[in-house]
């Protein structure tokens, strides 16, 4: 496995444009979830996909954030408007739900650490 | 609702000691709990997790934690603190209770300093 990995690391845009984040998660994986993080607090979650389906948006993902998973594999999260209070770091996740020694166990990316100015 | 606390900012213990990092949870019902360590600008990385079964489990790297359902507790030890064990460890719990939530709830973490 070559792991979660997300694109790009580092962010910085100012305040009202849009941004675009990519996750790929670990092959065969067919569970993905998206982690907000802000300094000093543990990841907050955002939604889930099984598949290409969204199954999960909590109440913190606001109509300005969309989230896809078009064919089940890769994904991207899109906030539009970008306010200052949207800086954190967004992680995204990967978990497998066959293989029965590895269930819901939940892997992280690197993360991309967004900066709002 | 779920919850997690982990009622220490920081926990400071000296090489070789043992150490624990303590996490209390709150769920409706059964729960999933979790260990994650992360290193400045990294992602999490899974330590070790309590599903069913004996309620001690074994991770990586020689951690170890405890399930504790009367005290709704699972605190993380390891025997001997290596410097590199230094980092920010955070505990997280699924609540099993009804059909398809897969969230994970985390505490704020705990800041581990092992000193030489």
């Amino acid at each position: 496995d070559t792991g979660v990995s997300q694109d790009p690391r580092h962010k910085i845009t100012k305040r009202g444009q849009n941004v675009t984040f990519r996750c790929d998660p670990i092959s065969e994986h067919n569970r993905l979830y998206w982690y907000r993080q802000t300094l000093g607090q543990g990841p907050e979650f955002l939604t889930y996909f099984q598949n290409e389906a969204q199954l999960e948006k909590s109440r913190l993902l606001s109509d300005r954030f969309s989230a896809e998973r078009p064919k089940g594999s890769f994904s991207t999260l899109e906030i539009q408007r970008t306010e200052q209070g949207d800086s954190a770091m967004y992680l995204c996740a990967s978990s497998d739900s066959v293989r029965t020694s590895d269930l819901d166990t939940q892997y992280f990316g690197p993360g991309t650490r967004l900066t709002v100015l | 609702a779920q919850s997690v606390a982990q009622p220490e900012d920081q926990v400071n213990v000296a090489e070789g000691n043992p150490l624990t990092v303590k996490c209390t949870y709150s769920v409706s019902g059964n729960p999933y709990l979790f260990w994650y360590v992360q290193y400045p600008n990294r992602g999490l990385q899974f330590l070790l997790k309590y599903i069913t079964g004996d309620n001690l489990v074994k991770g990586s790297y020689g951690f170890e934690a405890e399930f504790n359902k009367s005290q709704t507790s699972f605190h993380l030890k390891k025997p001997s603190a290596l410097v590199s064990d230094s980092a920010l460890y955070f505990c997280a719990v699924r609540d099993t209770t009804g059909a398809g939530s897969y969230q994970l709830t985390f505490g704020k973490g705990t800041k581990l300093s092992v000193i030489p």
